[in-house]
């Protein structure tokens, strides 16, 4: 199964991209890269997911390496609102196999 | 946010007394998850549901029974609390297998 690696804590300015970094250097061919955040006690949030190419929604983008190996969380303008653990996790979907780690603990600063 | 509610929302118990913890949803989909999240640890599951009375354990199902007579209601229960099962518990669903987990906002339970 494969796990991910991910920085245990970045800053960001307020306004200013904040660029989450995750490696994944076993992910299987069929596993899809997946963005959860995870403010103060509340339940983890669905952010953006992808497979090979990078995905843009409202929230964030997502850009995946062309070797699958690595990918990046882009939060194009952070606000305060922002601060939070973000979570990076490959998964096929196969329901025993969902590894969650530590995530990185973003805070932006004012 | 995906209609998702846990109740309670806060338990304290004490060791030895059953306890069972509700997630209900609105959204109709077919896969239910239970999970814990503890300090110094990622999510972990341990139960999920693909359909109606039909469960399946996960990594940390010791202790841990659950049930779905219902599509919209998937319960857990602590069939004797122990202090090690202080911890939040997270309800997640999904729609298919390709789709993302939506979380509900959790249960903080305490057993003294």
């Amino acid at each position: 199964d494969a796990k991910t690696t991910q920085p245990p804590s970045m800053d960001c300015a307020e306004g200013r991209a904040a660029n989450l970094p995750c490696n994944h250097s076993t992910i299987s061919g069929n596993e899809y890269v997946y963005w959860y955040r995870q403010i103060h006690s509340q339940g983890p949030q669905y952010i953006i997911h992808g497979l090979k190419n990078n995905e843009t929604n409202e929230m964030a983008s997502l850009i995946i390496t062309e070797d699958r190996k690595s990918s990046t969380l882009i939060l194009p303008h952070a606000t305060l609102r922002d601060t939070a653990v973000y979570y990076c996790i490959v998964w096929a979907g196969n329901n025993r196999k969902l590894i969650w780690g530590l995530g990185t603990s973003l805070a932006v600063n004012p | 946010d995906a209609g998702i509610t846990q109740s309670p929302r806060h338990k304290v118990t004490e060791t030895g007394t059953p306890v069972t913890l509700r997630c209900h949803q609105t959204e109709n989909h077919r896969y239910m998850y239970w999970y814990r999240q503890d300090p110094g640890h990622g999510l972990r599951l341990i139960h999920y549901s693909y359909g109606v009375k039909d469960t399946d354990k996960g990594e940390v199902s010791d202790g841990y029974s659950v049930s779905r007579s219902k599509t919209e209601d998937f319960l857990l229960t602590l069939e004797s609390a122990t202090s090690s099962q202080t911890s939040v518990y997270f309800c997640a669903i999904r729609d298919r297998v390709e789709s993302p987990l939506h979380f509900g906002n959790g249960t903080r339970l305490t057993v003294t």
